[in-house]
């Protein structure tokens, strides 16, 4: 069984860091690209980064360009997003999701940017 | 860059048909395949077509997904409301001029 699981989301000041991870299991990790997409309360659905198979190629959304970065560790099974320099308008719910049909999505993983 | 635009809000009552429509900005709506996605409300999103028309396993044949090249669109049909079907709906598709995923605003599908 596919799942994914993210971690890490919490309430972080405005400026400040904070890095989610999404634990994959049920399938060949390696073999898929990963997204990050993220839902702002009460909106649509925001497509955030995008990271290929071996990370050769690794693609951001303009809201987030320069600010988050994305990762991956095949030997881990795993999913990061570093986000730097958050601001209110980054308070959402954080998903992973499997290959460019998103056919597999974690539960969420909530950050929120206050002071 | 394009753009998928949903209607806002649809409803209909229980057994009825409901499509949702996903209308792609500029560019072919079949260039790229078109999924739809359910999320009901505190749940995360899943598929219910891909592929433009493909059903996963698992989902009702009274889902339906087509695209239509003259009206630049893709929908989604759902026959034979059940009240489990209120949720929102989402199209998603792909950019391969600037290798970004997009999203549709979003159907609030509301059965009474």
């Amino acid at each position: 069984e596919v799942q994914l699981v993210e971690s890490g989301g919490g309430l972080v000041k405005p400026g400040g860091s904070l890095r989610l991870s999404c634990a994959a299991s049920g399938f060949t990790f390696s073999s898929y690209s990963m997204n990050w997409v993220r839902q702002a309360p009460g909106k649509g659905l925001e497509w955030v980064s995008s990271i290929s198979s071996s990370s050769s190629y690794i693609y951001y959304a303009d809201s987030v360009k320069g600010r988050f970065t994305i990762s991956r560790d095949n030997a881990k099974n795993s999913l990061y997003l570093q986000m730097n320099s958050l601001r209110a308008e980054d308070t959402a719910v954080y998903y992973c999701a499997r290959d460019n049909k998103l056919n597999y999505w974690g539960q969420g993983t909530l950050v929120t940017v206050s002071s | 860059n394009f753009m998928l635009t949903q209607p806002h809000s649809v409803s209909e009552s229980p057994g009825k048909t409901v499509t949702i429509s996903c209308t792609r900005s500029s560019g072919s709506i079949a260039s790229n395949y078109v999924q739809w996605y359910q999320q009901r409300p505190g749940s995360s999103p899943t598929t219910v077509i891909y592929e433009d028309n493909q059903r996963p396993s698992g989902v009702p044949d009274r889902f339906s997904g087509s695209i239509d090249s003259s009206s630049n669109s893709a929908s989604l049909t759902i026959s034979g409301l059940k009240t489990e079907d209120e949720a929102d709906y989402y199209c998603q598709s792909y950019d391969s001029s600037n290798h970004r995923v997009v999203f549709g605003g979003g159907t609030k599908l509301t059965v009474l």
